[in-house]
């Protein structure tokens, strides 16, 4: 069974750029949550999608949104790229509508330079 | 509102040693708690669940509700338990809130 899989692994962007990220979950799952990780902060909770809603986000401006598609992909933008965007952005996915065993990617290393 | 803390951001132990790894949290609903693992150059993944009350490669962990505490516990340390410890913590919002985690060192 194949893990959840994000794309690209490593990004490098500019700033004032935007990017996409991409998330596959695990097949069956459909919860996929987003998270940041920073040294500084540790890993934050960026927003959930279950069956293509999102049904909570965290504290992150209005810069950074997300979707989830019909076949439970997901993927995340960051618009407007500042300096401080630079993190691991990770993935999650759970096969139940609740937060039980929440599977997580690779990441996606952003560097904004 | 929900929040995690680990005191310890480095905890160096050698091996055959007891272990323990502080985790505390504030929520006011019933909460679950886990703890997650990373080792060097891997993906974050689950160690253990309070739910569950199973023990995984010898750890285990049980969620103290007056003392709000899910300490992670191993009786004799090994060189392999070297790795980042997070514990988080589910509520009904569906998100997990993580502690800062603890780098934890198994010397031999």
């Amino acid at each position: 069974k194949a893990g959840v899989t994000q794309t690209p692994r490593y990004l490098i962007k500019t700033r004032g750029q935007q990017v996409t990220l991409s998330c596959s979950p695990i097949s069956g799952h459909r919860s996929v949550s987003w998270y940041q990780q920073t040294p500084g902060q540790g890993l934050q909770f960026l927003f959930e999608y279950f069956s293509e809603t999102q049904r909570n986000k965290g504290n992150f401006p209005g810069r950074f949104s997300g979707r989830q598609f019909s076949n439970s992909r997901s993927e995340m933008n960051v618009s407007t790229l500042e300096l401080g965007d630079s993190a691991l952005y990770l993935c999650a996915s759970n096969l139940h509508d609740r937060n039980t065993e929440a599977f997580f990617g690779q990441g996606t290393r952003l560097t904004v330079v | 509102a929900q929040r995690v803390t680990q005191p310890e951001k480095l905890l160096s132990v050698f091996k055959g040693a007891p272990v323990e790894l502080k985790c505390n949290y504030s929520y006011s609903g019933s909460p679950e708690l886990f703890w997650y693992v990373q080792y060097s150059r891997q993906r974050l993944q689950l160690l253990l669940r309070h739910i569950s009350r199973e023990s995984i490669k010898g750890f285990t962990a049980d969620l103290n509700k007056g003392e709000t505490s899910f300490h992670l516990k191993k009786p004799f340390a090994q060189e392999e338990d070297s790795a980042m410890y997070y514990c988080a913590l589910g509520g009904s919002n569906y998100k997990l809130t993580f502690g800062k985690g603890t780098l934890l060192t198994v010397n031999p």
